[in-house]
């Protein structure tokens, strides 16, 4: 199967610092998507982005599909943005993860 | 968007019993599932397919007679974890959607076997 690598794999921020969280797939993928994990565990789709750039208030994703990386953009960080981020292939394929934690 | 309801959230049981996850989908017809199961600080990690109407697909190394998941209607799908033993503790999370509504998570169930 497809291997997903993300970096960095913990990550502290002070509130409103920006930061960019990075995906490497080891096979091409098409349909590649963030999410975030809250403390809780609730899994929430951030993005649906095979390739280009998409934004989302504070959050915007790049995927570039035939270099095989995805970014995930934060910006302006508040304490609600912490939990873990994965990207994924899919349903099936779920990168290792980056554990965000923001301080106040 | 689609909305998937997952219960119960927290369940212990005694080692040896079998356990019921149900996941519901409640705005959607869902004619396929996603069933996970996620360690503790680990990455998530599918365990089968749920099909409505036929058998599950499973992944390679996910015991079938272990965990039994059932599809039977189109807003509707169960995992039963079978003989449960402390290794089976885990955090279970279901998927479902599609094209049309994007895919989303149940809450999760926090299985603790004792």
């Amino acid at each position: 199967g497809i291997q997903v690598e993300q970096s960095p794999p913990d990550l502290i921020l002070q509130e409103g610092a920006n930061s960019t969280l990075r995906c490497n797939f080891s096979d091409s993928v098409n349909n590649l998507q963030w999410f975030h994990q809250n403390p809780w565990g609730q899994l929430i789709n951030l993005f649906y982005i095979p390739s280009g750039t998409k934004q989302n208030g504070r959050l915007s994703a790049t995927t570039v599909a035939t270099e095989r990386y995805s970014l995930l953009y934060i910006s302006s960080s508040q304490t609600t943005d912490s939990g873990v981020y994965f990207c994924a292939s899919g349903q099936f394929y779920f990168g290792t993860g980056t554990s965000l934690t923001v301080i106040p | 968007g689609a909305v998937v309801s997952q219960h119960p959230s927290r369940v212990i049981c005694k080692s040896g019993t079998s356990v019921k996850i149900e996941c519901r989908s409640l705005d959607f017809q869902a004619t396929t599932m996603f069933w996970y199961r996620q360690f503790p600080k680990q990455s998530l990690m599918l365990m089968a397919t749920s099909n409505e109407g036929s058998k599950a697909t499973y992944e390679q190394g996910v015991e079938k007679d272990k965990f039994l998941i059932n599809h039977a209607s189109l807003t509707l799908s169960t995992l039963t974890v079978t003989s449960a033993h402390p290794e089976d503790s885990s955090f279970y999370i279901c998927s479902g959607g599609g094209a049309n509504y994007g895919y989303t998570f149940g809450s999760g169930t926090r299985l603790t076997v004792v």
